[in-house]
């Protein structure tokens, strides 16, 4: 049983449609992370959200919005996408302290197949 | 700024070979290191850590030791299996939310 639970683990949309990618966390941890992970290119930092205050935002297109309504709940909102926003998006959590030395803790991942 | 080098892949071998995957990092402080593994289909999972220099982190038979003098972390298995195939991603995180990932080796075991 996995700590961080993503849902739907396959999604296909058009380009004009509006979806959601759920996260939760049953960890207890005060962080939570987007990650996407496309063919051939390196794991890429979309958001970060820390005690539900977001601060990351790793310059991503505003088609993508994300949402923490509390530290145990991640959404990202996905409207008007691009085919090559096709990718496996990965959510993670971890307990932060003063020195972030701590690991992450990552879902099974949602594959997002844009036609 | 901070970043993680890895061996290009694939690496195949045959079961029951010794593995070493290679890891290196660049870091303005002291960072933690990590190694996760991606099996077919699934997110990561993380196989071991090593928090400070000397470290020696541990898991499932994979070992890999935090070397600060050369800025390593070489990941090493003594028998390897064919259930062991997966991509391996070295990352680092250096006093920050951003855990920075290498590109990711992928392993091929053989029977």
């Amino acid at each position: 049983e996995t700590g961080v639970t993503q849902t739907p683990r396959h999604l296909v949309m058009g380009m004009t449609n509006k979806k959601s990618l759920k996260c939760e966390q049953h960890l207890g941890h005060n962080a939570m992370y987007w990650y996407k992970q496309s063919a051939k290119k390196p794991l890429e930092l979309m958001f970060v959200y820390s005690l539900e205050e977001r601060v990351e935002n790793n310059s991503v297109p505003s088609r993508f919005s994300p949402e923490c309504p509390n530290s145990s709940h991640l959404f990202l909102h996905l409207h008007t996408l691009q085919p090559e926003d096709s990718a496996l998006y990965l959510c993670a959590s971890s307990q932060d302290g003063a020195s972030y030395t701590g690991e992450l803790f990552f879902g099974e991942g949602s594959r997002l197949t844009v036609l | 700024g901070n970043s993680v080098t890895q061996m290009e892949g694939p690496v195949t071998l045959s079961e029951e070979a010794f593995l070493t995957i290679n890891c290196t990092y660049t870091a303005t402080g002291y960072p933690s290191l990590f190694w996760y593994v991606q099996y077919p289909g699934e997110g990561l999972q993380l196989l071991l850590k090593a928090t400070k220099a000397d470290d020696k982190g541990s898991n499932k038979g994979f070992e890999a030791t935090y070397r600060k003098e050369t800025t390593s972390f070489h990941l090493e298995k003594g028998s390897v299996q064919v259930s062991d195939s997966a991509v391996y991603f070295c990352a680092l995180r250096d006093s920050s939310y951003k855990l920075i990932f290498g590109s990711g080796t992928r392993l091929l075991v053989r029977p």
